[in-house]
Formats: C-alpha cells, structure tokens, sequence
C-alpha cells in the first residue's frame, strides 16, 4: 500500500512560519498534491509537486524529495484564516482516472 | 467556469435504509468524476471513479455503488445503509486523468 504520514496537529503563532511534513512509503507516483480543508468544508487545492524541489506560491510553499521519499508544505505569514486542516495525497495517473491517495492530515492551529 | 454541485448538504439516514447522493459538474464535458468518503477525523479515502458515462471503478469493497448515467452526473447509492457509513461524501472532478482534482461542497450523512 501506500502509507502517508503526517502529523496530527500543529500549532503556530501568528506572522509565523510553519512547516508540515508528509512522509510516504511508496514509488512510481507521478505527482504528490497538498489541499487545505477547513472544519466542515470540501478540501480545495494549494499545489502540487511532479518534480523534485521547490514550488512557491505566494506565501504557501511546496517540496518534494523523491529519492528522500519526504515532501513539505511551508505556510509563511501566518494568518488566522489559515487554521486549517492540510492534506498530503500522492497522485498515480492511470487512464482510468487519477487516483489520490490521501494522508490523514495535519491540523493547523494559528494563535495570536 | 467550472462549478460542482452535491446534494443534500446534510443527511440522517436509519440503518437498513437506501441512500442517493448526487453530484452534477456545470462547465465542463467529460470530466473525470470521483467518490469520497471521509469518516470522522480520518482521511479521504477513494471509494469510486470515473472516466466517462457507465464506466465506473472501484477502489474498495462495501455495500455501496455508484452510477453515471450522464456526462456531468454522478450517484452513489446504497440498498441498505450501515452505521459505518456515516461520513462526509465529497465528489471531485478533474478535466483528465492527470489532472488537479476538485472537490464540491459534501454531503454530511449520520446513520442512526
């Protein structure tokens, strides 16, 4: 299977910078996906990771280590409406859809 | 723009009894269409997906189905509800097969 790790919960200041981590034990993905899911609500998606190294967008960040079997969401400038649940899902693309297998999330608590 | 739409919002349902939840995608055509479940703090687990109208996949083994009588719709179903099925129902579209996923709003079911 593909077992996904990440911590339970986490908790960050505001204007703070916080880093999550997903582990996962699994090869031949083809893309490792981050969402961010509000209490109550549908996930909505933040980025996504094919290559190894670094995507930026604005003030959330992603990274991606295959050979380290490791990737990392990076939320900077903390802000209250970004506690929040944020999900980790490695993506195998088959004709017959695109199948995500999801972590079971990190909860983020921002504090003032 | 692409909008997706899921209904009821909110379910209670008692065990033995059958269940419709309906998922339609405004926007787009031929969407690639996709059943969620996300049991109470645990993650989203893939239950069925599909590439096209009748052609359905399943991820996992359960009391429940799913159909796609049309392009943009897309129905899960059960005969006869269990406590274990209560959850949040998310349904999520994607323009192809490697391509981001996007989840609508969710049906929330408690069976009691």
């Amino acid at each position: 299977g593909q077992n996904i790790d990440q911590p339970t919960e986490m908790t960050a200041t505001e204007g703070a910078i916080v880093q999550i981590n997903c582990t996962y034990q699994t090869s031949g993905f083809n893309g490792l996906f981050w969402y961010q899911q509000h209490a109550g609500e549908a996930p909505t998606f933040l980025s996504y990771n094919v290559l190894d190294g670094l995507e930026e967008k604005g003030r959330f960040s992603s990274f991606l280590s295959r050979s380290k079997g490791y990737s990392y969401l990076l939320l900077k400038e903390l802000q209250m409406k970004d506690s929040a649940s944020y999900l980790c899902a490695v993506a195998f693309f088959k004709a017959a859809g695109n199948k995500l297998t999801f972590g079971g999330g990190t909860r983020v608590l921002v504090k003032p | 723009s692409q909008t997706i739409h899921q209904w009821p919002a909110t379910l209670v349902q008692p065990v033995g009894s059958p269940l419709s939840l309906e998922c339609t995608v405004e926007g787009t055509s031929n969407p690639n269409l996709y059943w969620y479940r996300q049991a109470a703090g645990r993650g989203l687990q893939l239950l069925f997906y599909s590439v096209g109208i009748g052609q359905i996949s399943s991820e996992v083994p359960q009391n429940l189905s799913a159909s796609r009588p049309q392009d943009r719709q897309f129905i899960l179903s059960s005969k006869k509800l269990l406590l274990s099925d209560s959850g949040f129902y998310l349904c999520a579209w994607s323009h192809g097969p490697t391509d981001t996923q996007y989840f609508g709003p969710g049906t929330r079911l408690t069976v009691l």
